[in-house]
């Protein structure tokens, strides 16, 4: 079946620090990869999403990058700010045979970042 | 616009209770809706998922159940709770559309703790 896993965490960095945190995937056919972000006590926020290989996602600074050939999507962003602190969290989503489109998550990875 | 709404945010209830959860859609008809669960220090997890009035699929067997009596009405239930249900509990929508790059969209979540 398909599945997603991304580094474990946490990853703590220091402000203006450069961020990765890598998400690989197992799939058939060709999902759609997404960022999801879930900050304290909250639910899930859609960071980016890329829809196709070689498609690069990005907003807020954070840019990921369909990769079919080593089946990645790996976040990065340049210069991580306290303000993005939070969980987030890769996934895919696959057509299902019942019409529905359900997303399969990784588990997560806890960035803190130190001022 | 869309929005969805999931209630409450927070519940402590003691083993052996029952439970309802109940998380609603605006703005959108017919849409894709699921229950997530997240345990402590975990990553998401797919309960149920719906793709039409009545129509529940369950993907893990547990303790919990759901319901749909209404286009954009979903109901998370239990007859009797267990320690092992404690955890953050996420209802999400998508479009019905079968295409992959559809994301889903995420309520703030409900905190539940079972003592």
């Amino acid at each position: 079946g398909d599945s997603v896993t991304q580094m474990e965490g946490p990853v703590t960095l220091s402000e203006e620090a450069f961020l990765t945190i890598n998400c690989t995937y197992t799939a058939t056919g060709y999902p759609s990869l997404f960022w999801y972000v879930q900050y304290p006590g909250e639910g899930l926020q859609l960071l980016l999403k890329a829809t196709k290989a070689d498609d690069k996602g990005s907003n807020k600074g954070f840019e990921a990058t369909y990769r079919k050939e080593t089946t990645s999507f790996h976040l990065e962003k340049g210069s991580v700010q306290v303000s993005d602190s939070a969980v987030y969290f890769c996934a895919l989503s696959a057509r299902n045979n019942n019409a529905g489109n359900m997303l399969t998550f990784g588990g997560g990875t806890r960035l803190m970042v130190k001022p | 616009s869309q929005t969805i709404h999931q209630w409450p945010a927070t519940l402590v209830q003691p083993v052996g209770s029952p439970l309802s959860l109940e998380c609603t859609v605006e703005g959108t008809s017919n849409p894709n809706l699921y229950w997530y669960r997240q345990a402590a220090g975990r990553g998401l997890q797919l309960l149920f998922y719906s793709v039409g009035i009545g129509q529940i699929s369950s993907e893990v067997p547990q303790n919990l159940s759901a319901s749909r009596p209404q286009d954009r009405q979903f109901i998370l239930s239990s007859k009797k709770l267990l320690l092992s249900d404690s955890g953050f509990y996420l209802c999400a929508w998508s479009v019905l559309t079968g295409r992959p790059n559809t994301e889903a969209f995420f309520g703030q979540g409900t905190r539940l703790t079972v003592v």
